[in-house]
């Protein structure tokens, strides 16, 4: 079972700064299997990244995806004040599909 | 739009037993796999089981195999997840959401219903 480390569990910044939120698995992930979720406090997550580096529909450009293999990234290049939430790596396999997700990154107001 | 609404969550004791269904609209259901996952109090996302668009395949969770069951009413444009045995660990959200399987992401998730299981 492949295991989602993310880094930071907590990340504090500003609006208007740069955040880079990290997310390692145990061995090698097929990266067009890798997404990114956020999710609002009292709401359901959202799509924003899948096959490591395409944005899902409606996400603004300043999300970014990244990586390969074990490593992998999310940046947020200009921090909204809309942008703090927590997120989520995921990573499915093939053959059986089974899907797991980092236990999450929370991005605070600093 | 795609909507996914689910029902059937509540108070149960342990060791009981509970059905969720997932009413979706807004895309042709029959033709996406759809998963389960859930969202214990306080705590990050742990993906349940999922089904195929017809039906003919299904997996689960370690945590859950044996005790859970996905189905699917695709005359109905429902989803269902039966859940057996019930511990105090199953008490979460559950979620509903629109699988896109040949890609392994999911893009749309429901509101969630939750489940309390509880002495």
């Amino acid at each position: 079972e492949i295991v989602l480390t993310q880094s930071p569990g907590t990340l504090s910044l500003s609006p208007g700064e740069r955040a880079t939120l990290s997310c390692r698995a145990s061995q090698s992930v097929n990266s067009n299997y890798l997404a990114w979720y956020q999710q609002k406090p009292g709401q359901a997550p959202r799509l924003l990244i899948y096959g490591a580096s395409s944005r899902a529909t409606d996400i603004p450009d300043r999300f970014s995806g990244s990586g390969s293999g074990t490593d992998f990234t999310l940046t947020i290049s200009r921090l909204d004040p809309e942008d703090f939430a927590v997120y989520y790596c995921q990573q499915s396999g093939t053959s059986p599909p089974m899907y797991t997700f980092g236990q999450g990154t929370k991005l605070e107001i600093k | 739009q795609v909507q996914l609404v689910e029902s059937g969550g509540g108070v149960v004791r342990p060791g009981r037993s509970l059905r969720l269904s997932c009413a979706a609209s807004g895309f042709t259901f029959g033709s996406y796999g759809m998963h389960w996952v859930r969202q214990a109090p306080g705590k990050g996302l742990e993906w349940v089981a999922v089904i195929w668009y017809d039906g003919s395949n299904k997996y689960y969770d370690d945590s859950v195999k044996g005790r859970f069951t996905i189905s699917r009413d695709n005359s109905k444009n429902t989803l269902y997840l039966q859940m057996n045995s019930l511990t105090t660990e199953d008490t979460a959200v559950y979620y509903c959401a629109r699988g896109r399987l040949l890609r392994g992401f999911i893009d749309y998730w429901g509101q969630g219903t939750l489940v309390s299981v509880s002495s």
